[in-house]
């Protein structure tokens, strides 16, 4: 069978560091995006990961470790426009849509 | 603006009632996706279409039906066996349907049963 786990909630202060963990296992493997969505919104694309290694994207950085299947979102300096819903999703080689994870809820206080 | 238009933002349905949900993109993208959205579920596949007049099922097909007429239009119609519709829908589509390929999303379609 296919599935993503991720943390279900995690919680953060303004200006804080947070990292969202994203283990997967699927028949097959191309790459792991990151989605944002803020609550009752369309998710947005935030990153994609194909190989070994560290993307960063302005506050934004993604790892990813094929031989772990796993992946990681990394957000630095928190604001509160960051409370919203992140989801994983593989991406797998045989060409179909994306695999969502069921989300991680930040919240972001002062 | 280029996006996807999905309409109407909310809908009720009736019992033994098909109702059509209306996905538009003017992104001229080659692939366009269904999901379903449940409170803590995440997103999952109903279909998804990486061609005009070719679609495949996703993980929960059953009690939907779609079309692809056209490259900027996939329609979603959720049909009387589907006993639980009470969901978000999102429609989303992409440039390719594998690989690097972002998919940008539609602000989605609330369905309630009356």
């Amino acid at each position: 069978g296919q599935s993503l786990e991720q943390p279900s909630e995690v919680t953060a202060v303004e200006g804080a560091i947070v990292q969202i963990n994203c283990t997967y296992q699927t028949s097959g493997f191309y790459g792991l995006s990151w989605y944002q969505q803020h609550d009752g919104g369309a998710p947005t694309f935030l990153s994609y990961n194909a190989l070994d290694g560290l993307e960063e994207t302005g506050r934004f950085s993604s790892f990813l470790s094929r031989s772990d299947s796993y992946g990681y979102l990394l957000l630095q300096e928190l604001q509160m426009k960051d409370s919203a819903s992140y989801f994983c999703a593989v991406s797998n080689q045989a060409g179909t849509a994306l695999i969502f994870g069921k989300g991680t809820t930040l919240s972001v206080s002062s | 603006d280029g996006g996807i238009t999905q309409s109407p933002k909310y809908l009720f349905r009736k019992e033994g009632q098909n109702v059509t949900l209306s996905c538009e993109q003017n992104l001229n993208h080659d692939a366009m996706y269904w999901y379903r959205q449940d409170p803590g579920q995440g997103l999952r596949l109903i279909y998804y279409s990486q061609i005009v007049n070719d679609f495949q099922k996703g993980d929960i097909a059953e009690g939907y039906s779609v079309s692809r007429e056209k490259k900027e239009s996939f329609p979603l119609t959720v049909t009387s066996a589907q006993k639980n519709p009470t969901a978000f829908y999102l429609c989303a589509s992409s440039i390719v349907a594998y690989g690097e390929s972002i998919q940008y999303f539609g602000a989605g379609t609330r369905l309630s049963v009356l």
